[in-house]
């Protein structure tokens, strides 16, 4: 089992639309969770960090739930500009490496 | 801004090359990391350094060596290039002195590595 998995996409979403991700990780002892974006041939850019009590970020919503091991990222009213793939990312208790989830592709059309 | 900047965006080498992959960050972090990236494996670490001359190895060091004699550049080595070393290599650094839900890694914009 991959260390974090996340839905395999594409997705492909008219605009306006609500559009949620789903990421699960397997290492319990996981301390930081992250949501980065990569646009296409571009490097990844922090979005948000995820918090236990969830967060929000104008019309991103992110979400974890510790006991299940998953965390959420809710994009509301999408705009064209936000097509990109969306990065999974959880750091463990002691250390400084960052476990990568293999990406969510997001298109949004007009 | 932070900035990350690595050696070359494309690189073309044939196997058996020894290839220098470099590079540096302006934002005197302690962190620096390798990872490759390929489609559909995201984004797998090789090596990362949480200070001059340290040095650990990450998901798939085999094939590469590392090297950090700055604090600011951080080099990654192929000894001996092969077909399946082709990828996008990008480059991160971090600072670590703050809580660790606020740590943002920075990304170099990536070097495309073809191995012929």
């Amino acid at each position: 089992r991959k260390e974090v998995e996340q839905d395999p996409g594409p997705f492909n979403v008219p605009e306006g639309a609500t559009v949620a991700f789903n990421c699960t990780y397997s290492n319990s002892a996981s301390q930081s969770f992250f949501w980065y974006r990569q646009d296409c041939r571009k490097e990844p850019k922090l979005l948000m960090s995820v918090y236990s009590s969830g967060n929000e970020d104008g019309r991103f919503t992110a979400q974890l739930n510790r006991a299940s091991q998953y965390i959420s990222l809710l994009i509301r009213d999408s705009k064209l500009s936000d097509s990109a793939t969306y990065l999974c990312v959880v750091t463990p208790l002691y250390g400084q490496n960052f476990v990568f989830g293999p990406g969510t592709r997001l298109s949004v059309l007009p | 801004d932070v900035k990350v900047t690595q050696s070359s965006r494309y690189l073309v080498k044939r196997t058996g090359e020894k290839v220098f992959l470099e590079c540096v960050q302006d934002m005197d972090h302690e962190n620096m990391f390798w990872y490759r990236q390929d489609p559909g494996l995201g984004l797998r670490l090789i090596y990362f350094s949480y200070d001059v001359k340290m040095k650990e190895k990450g998901d798939i060091p085999e094939g590469y060596s590392v090297s950090r004699e700055k604090k600011e550049r951080f080099s990654l080595i192929l000894e001996s290039a092969s077909t399946n070393q082709t990828s996008m290599y990008l480059c991160a650094s971090l600072s670590t002195t703050g809580e660790s839900s606020y740590n943002e890694q920075f990304f170099g914009p990536g070097t495309r590595l073809t191995v012929l």
